[in-house]
């Protein structure tokens, strides 16, 4: 039982140029979760898919894109990457029962740099 | 606009003595709150929780407390340990959102 995985553990990119990040998660959960962390800042939401089959934004979607491509697999894409997409990303999921009060389970993270 | 702020960038406890996070909050919503704990490298991992309707929630040495009227919680870390040391968030929910509002996190550092 791996969790939460994330590939790939580090990146550099040049502005412009794209990439996906990969997560995937072995405990059957419904949801999952992006998110980005900066430099004194809390976790910022990018996009979540509540479900297999949907996609909805969070605080901060603008230059991003997701695909849930089934219950294990939420990847997020940037299309042309900008100096200020430099972060760690962190992909989360959480069973998503009929309590909202379960808890979310992380990955190690992605450290993507763009210069 | 922080909805969720953790004030201290950092603490420093000696090994053995209690440790208190706080957070405070400004979204009267807000009915359930989580700490997580971050080490380098790792993603966070849940450490505890607390509903509106409590105002303390224990497990072993980590008690959460919440004051809704004063929009604050804290956690209290009795004895601190050096494997205590970490980054801690504080997140908090508003009533049948999928979403957390995640404060910026206190770096707590545990001398011997």
């Amino acid at each position: 039982n791996a969790g939460v995985t994330q590939t790939p553990k580090f990146q550099v990119l040049k502005t412009g140029q794209s990439m996906t990040l990969q997560c995937a998660q072995d405990m059957n959960h419904n949801s999952m979760y992006w998110y980005r962390q900066d430099p004194g800042m809390g976790l910022r939401l990018i996009y979540y898919s509540a479900s297999e089959g949907t996609t909805d934004k969070g605080e901060v979607p603008n230059g991003y894109n997701v695909s849930r491509l089934n219950k294990r697999e939420f990847s997020l894409r940037l299309e042309s990457a900008a100096p200020s997409q430099t972060s760690v990303y962190f992909c989360a999921s959480r069973v998503m029962s009929a309590s909202y009060t379960d808890t979310q389970y992380f990955g190690p993270g992605t450290r993507l740099t763009v210069l | 606009d922080q909805q969720v702020k953790q004030n201290s960038p950092s603490l420093s406890v000696q090994e053995g003595r209690i440790s208190i996070l706080n957070c405070d909050y400004t979204n009267s919503m807000f009915d359930y709150f989580l700490w997580y704990k971050k080490y380098p490298a790792e993603g966070p991992t849940f450490l505890i929780s607390i509903s509106s309707i409590k105002d303390k929630n224990e497990d072993g040495r980590f008690t959460v407390f919440l004051n809704k009227s004063a929009k604050h919680l804290s956690l209290h870390i009795v004895p601190s340990q050096p494997g205590d040391s970490a980054v801690y968030f504080c997140a908090a929910s508003p009533d049948s959102n999928y979403q957390l509002i995640w404060g910026a996190g206190t770096k707590l550092i545990i001398k011997p």
